[in-house]
Formats: structure tokens, C-alpha cells, sequence
């Protein structure tokens, strides 16, 4: 079946401006998670979303962060007046529950570039 | 605070080789493990997982893991190394914290050369 996808998959922006990234997760997936990747901190997370729950939003950098999960599918996350140290791979993950057995099962990724 | 550490920035084996890729973690109670694989300008792939029982983990492609509690570790092994096996390994471990979120926790990541 298919995987988690991204889009887009490459995205450059200048300094100041908005984004939108988007990830369709796996079809009966509940759980969904936002993690950044980036060369001097790793793999880092972001954000959580299960079923209609409020999200945990702990791990967003900053305010100008944010994300949303539409109808406990799709999910975009927004950067708003991006900075060049939000340059990084964008990547989402699903699982079918947050339960600790299950894996989770990640997208591509979307590689912002802020000029 | 929880933690997953790889000791290793890379690793270097030559084709046939037998290859481990270290990993130690720190968390309160029994941890839950895991490894992914990411290959170039790709997601990451999971490879295999350590919930509860056997402490000798079978994956995808060959791989396996052993857990090490007295250790706290969580190597990778593969007794024969592909040079396709080339790629960067992350292990980690599942947030066990208040919040409950399943988040994993994730080593700086290992990157595997295999050399034909």
C-alpha cells in the first residue's frame, strides 16, 4: 500500500517568507508526528497529533512554528517569516497507534532551503 | 533525561565483513528500541524493533540487534556486509516521558561504508 507522503519534496524560500509543508500519512494511521532534520542537531522532533487529541506541540522551536492535522488525516506544517537556520529536512512519520510497539513509518521528507 | 548515544560518526567494513553499529541508551524502566536505516535523499527505513522478550532482534535485509540491559546497549549487527548496506543508521528510543506521545528519541546517527 502506500507510504507516507510529502510535499513538495525540495522547497526554497527567501528569508521572511511563509511555508506550507504537507504530509499525507499512511491511510488508518492515527498517530502522526513532525520531526526536523539538520546537520548540527540531529533528528529532532516537533510535533504530535493522534486522532482528535490537541497536539503536543513541545518540541517547536519557536512560535512562528505551527501545524495542524485536518479530519485526523492530512497534516500541514507552517513556518512563518522562515530565518536560514530553519533550513533542514522537514520529515513526517506515522503509526497506527502511539502505542510503544508500533513503528513508525516515515515520508521522504521536504528539504527547506531559506536563503 | 532520556537519551540514545552512537559512539560512532562512521563505521568502515569491507564486503563480506561481519559489521556493528554501536548504540547505548539511557532511560527509566524498560526502554523500547529502535532502528532505522536512511538511505541518500530518502526517509528513514525501519529496520527492526525491541519491545519485550528475546534480547537477539531479527529485521529487515539480514539485520539483527542485540539487546544488552546490563550494558544499556542496543548494537546493530549483520554477519555479512553488503556494499548496498552503505547508508546512514539512526537508533532510538521512544520517549517514555509524562507527556505519553510515542516520540522517538534519536542518536546522532552512524554512517556505514561498505567497501567492495
Amino acid at each position: 500500500g502506500a507510504g507516507v507522503s510529502q510535499s513538495p519534496s525540495n522547497k526554497v524560500t527567501e528569508k521572511g517568507k511563509d511555508v506550507e509543508l504537507r504530509c499525507d500519512p499512511i491511510s488508518g494511521h492515527t498517530a502522526l508526528y513532525w520531526y526536523r532534520q539538520s546537520l548540527g542537531q540531529g533528528l529532532e522532533f516537533l510535533i504530535y497529533f493522534q486522532g482528535n487529541s490537541a497536539p503536543d506541540k513541545s518540541g517547536l522551536p519557536s512560535d512562528r512554528f505551527s501545524a495542524e492535522r485536518t479530519g485526523g488525516s492530512v497534516s500541514t506544517l507552517t513556518i512563518q517569516r522562515t530565518q536560514q537556520e530553519d533550513s533542514a529536512v522537514y520529515l513526517c512519520a506515522s503509526s497506527f497507534t502511539r502505542d510503544s510497539y508500533n513503528e513508525q513509518f516515515f515520508g521522504p521528507g521536504t528539504r527547506l532551503t531559506v536563503l | 533525561a532520556q537519551s540514545v548515544a552512537q559512539p560512532e560518526d562512521q563505521v568502515n567494513v569491507a564486503e563480506g565483513n561481519p559489521l556493528t553499529v554501536k548504540c547505548t541508551y539511557s532511560v527509566s524502566g524498560n526502554p523500547y528500541l529502535f532502528w532505522y536505516v536512511q538511505y541518500p535523499n530518502r526517509g528513514l527505513q525501519f529496520l527492526l524493533k525491541y519491545i519485550t522478550g528475546d534480547n537477539l532482534v531479527k529485521g529487515s535485509y539480514g539485520f539483527e540487534a542485540e539487546f544488552n540491559k546490563s550494558q544499556t546497549s542496543f548494537h546493530l549487527k549483520k554477519p555479512s556486509a553488503l556494499v548496498s548496506d552503505s547508508a546512514l543508521y539512526f537508533c532510538a528510543v521512544r520517549d517514555k516521558g509524562s507527556s505519553n506521545t510515542g516520540k522517538l528519541i534519536f542518536g546522532q546517527g552512524t554512517t556505514l561504508q561498505v567497501k567492495p
